[in-house]
């Protein structure tokens, strides 16, 4: 079955400290991978998207994320978070079928002064 | 110069209504999409379009019924609402390689 776990619902980390969301999924064939970020009452932004080569992909905003075939993870980082990176993050998994998006659970990122 | 626009962002209806969520897109792309996010945020597709062609229908209810006029517009029409489709309501579009961009949700309340 095609999922997407998210093991974190929330996450609370100070400014200027580093970050990691996780992400796992289940798909069967090639994964194209994306997280997106949603502040609230906002509509989703792409953040980063992992098609194929480089399995470390840089994103919009400072973020990178890193994609492990052998632990079927695409886990998120950002190596000083600003008070303004306070949003839900979705990991998505996609592929064939149409451009269908499977995604996760959604966490939820505070950020301490 | 929005790229995926919604309207109206805000709805409020009573049960058994029939409502109509409208979207459009300036980004050229050929396939469109309609998602769910329940109150739990989870975000789940209904629907997809392909040059105004449906290519998704993920178990939708048929009170649910989209449709595209052409490629930059997908409509979504509701019938009979109930409490259970309060939810937020995505569109969003892409081109090639799933990049999928999105709008910014209306939000439908059913009373």
């Amino acid at each position: 079955a095609q999922s997407v776990t998210q093991p974190d619902i929330h996450i609370t980390v100070s400014e200027g400290a580093s970050l990691e969301l996780r992400c796992n999924y289940s798909y069967g064939a090639t994964p194209y991978l994306f997280w997106y970020v949603q502040s609230p009452g906002q509509g989703l932004q792409l953040l980063l998207k992992y098609f194929s080569g480089d399995t470390l992909v840089q994103g919009i905003k400072g973020f990178e994320a890193e994609f492990k075939r052998s632990q079927s993870s695409f886990n998120l980082r950002k190596p000083s978070v600003h008070w303004s990176d306070a949003a839900e993050y979705f990991c998505a998994v996609g592929g064939a079928q149409g451009g269908k998006l499977i995604f996760g659970q959604g966490t939820e990122l505070s950020v301490k002064p | 110069d929005t790229a995926v626009s919604q309207t109206p962002k805000y709805l409020v209806t009573q049960m058994g209504n029939d409502k109509s969520i409208k979207c459009e897109q300036n980004l050229g792309h050929d396939t469109m999409y309609w998602y769910k996010q329940d109150s739990k945020k989870f975000l789940k597709i209904m629907f997809s379009y392909n040059n105004k062609e449906l290519i998704i229908n993920e178990t939708v209810p048929n009170r649910f019924s989209p449709k595209s006029p052409d490629k930059a517009h997908l409509n979504l029409h509701i019938n009979s609402l109930e409490l259970g489709d309060s939810a937020v309501y995505f569109c969003a579009s892409s081109q090639v390689s799933y990049e999928q961009y999105f709008g910014p949700g209306t939000r439908l309340t059913v009373t």
